[in-house]
């Protein structure tokens, strides 16, 4: 059964400090894992996008990893802000199919306390 | 701004009643997605428009109806909703509905059922 969990569910850190979200998949055949970023009461915002070939990328703050052999991502936030708050949801997509079918994480809800 | 606008913000309905979410994208996107939001669970694709055809419907109750008029516009629906519908309701596009195609959301719209 294709899935996406995310670890942790929640995370507490000061104002300045790093953290790295995890993401484990299960989804096979695998095309391309999303990372996306929803304010409370916003939609989501897409932060990266990373295929097979790719192992990282890097948006401002905001570093992905891929690992396809052991089918892991993980999202580091260097020096974190307070506008860094927020759910952070990882997303992949299968090869071979359309956007309608995305398995989404339930989200790790990351607050920062100045 | 994501470019993809999304009215009411919030809505307060009873379950008799009828009421419309609106969606509306300005990037020239020919497919859009509606998405059910609820607390602590994945996002769920509800319905997927490419061209102004409906291509998914993911057994979604007959309560919530989808239209789209053209590829700038999406609407749902809604009638005899439950309480159990109180949920994020987020609109998307894409340019093609491909797995490498980027997902546009909306802000969506917070709806309480009472």
């Amino acid at each position: 059964k294709n899935q996406v969990e995310q670890s942790p569910q929640s995370l507490i850190i000061l104002e300045g400090k790093n953290c790295t979200l995890q993401c484990n998949y299960t989804v096979s055949p695998f095309s391309n894992l999303r990372w996306y970023k929803q304010d409370t009461g916003r939609g989501p915002v897409s932060l990266t996008i990373m295929t097979f070939s790719e192992n990282t990328k890097s948006n401002g703050r905001y570093t992905a990893t891929l690992d396809a052999d052991t089918k892991q991502s993980s999202l580091h936030i260097t020096a974190s802000q307070l506008s860094d708050s927020a759910s952070y949801i990882c997303v992949v997509s299968e090869r071979g199919s359309t956007l309608g079918r995305l398995y989404f994480g339930r989200g790790t809800q990351l607050t920062v306390w100045p | 701004e994501t470019g993809v606008t999304q009215t009411p913000r919030h809505l307060v309905m009873g379950m008799t009643n009828k009421k419309s979410l609106k969606c509306e994208q300005h990037l020239g996107h020919n497919a859009m997605y509606w998405y059910k939001q609820s607390a602590k669970k994945p996002l769920e694709l509800m319905f997927v428009y490419s061209l102004e055809e409906r291509v998914e419907n993911n057994s979604v109750p007959s309560r919530f109806s989808p239209e789209c008029p053209n590829s700038s516009h999406l609407f749902l629906h809604l009638h005899t909703l439950q309480p159990e519908d109180s949920a994020l309701y987020l609109c998307a596009s894409s340019q093609g509905t491909s797995e490498n195609e980027k997902l546009f959301f909306g802000s969506g719209t917070q709806l309480s059922v009472l």
